[in-house]
């Protein structure tokens, strides 16, 4: 069964303290990896597409990397304002008509100033 | 940038209202998609569709229809409203069907049924 996880839960981190956000995924092939950012009460921000592995996307203080199995979101001296809980999504091969895009649950992301 | 809209951003209903939740993209994408969102749960997909008058089911489409008349509207449509559809629904858009891109979302309604 297609599967998208993402470790850890939640992550609390000082400003400043760089760290990285894993997404590792199960799919019978994969089409795409998507990383989102999404604030309270709001929809999902666009950040990243990675399409094969070895592929890295950046972006500010985020980068994106990609293996077989796995994607890593390694944030870089994170300020407050990058606060945020951030989702994973696969676009996997289906049979269907239309590739499936699963979610991953997130993971919620605080800086403490 | 691609813009998405939803037509409100709270709704509050009764239980056996019949609730039209109404998405608009302005950048002459194809593909559109409604989700709710519930905490622990994820975003599970509902209805998504990718062409005007298409429509494919989603994951949870149960209590659920959808309405695309115009390329640009995507309309989800609750028949008779439940105390267990109470969450926050998102729309989203992406260009192509078929191809691997991404999806934009709109602000999200929170929808309470009481």
């Amino acid at each position: 069964e297609d599967q998208v996880t993402q470790s850890p839960e939640a992550l609390r981190l000082q400003e400043g303290e760089s760290s990285s956000l894993n997404c590792s995924y199960t799919v019978s092939g994969l089409r795409g990896l998507f990383w989102y950012r999404q604030d309270p009460g709001k929809g999902p921000e666009f950040l990243f597409t990675l399409y094969s592995a070895g592929e890295e996307k950046e972006k500010e203080r985020l980068k994106a990397t990609l293996t077989k199995k796995e994607s890593f979101l390694h944030i870089t001296a994170p300020k407050p304002e990058d606060s945020a809980t951030y989702l994973c999504a696969v676009q996997a091969l289906s049979q269907t008509s239309y590739d499936k895009v699963i979610f991953g649950p997130g993971t919620s992301l605080s800086v403490i100033p | 940038d691609v813009k998405v809209t939803q037509s409100s951003r709270y709704l509050v209903k009764r239980t056996g209202e019949k609730v039209f939740l109404e998405c608009v993209q302005d950048m002459d994408h194809e593909n559109m998609f409604w989700y709710r969102q519930d905490p622990g749960l994820g975003l599970r997909l509902i209805y998504f569709s990718y062409d005007v008058k298409m429509k494919e089911k989603g994951d949870i489409p149960e209590g659920y229809s959808v309405s695309r008349e115009k390329k640009e509207r995507f309309s989800l449509i609750l028949e008779s409203a439940s105390t267990n559809q109470t969450s926050m629904y998102l729309c989203a858009s992406s260009l192509y069907r078929g191809s691997y891109n991404e999806q934009f979302f709109g602000p999200g309604t929170r929808l309470t049924v009481l």
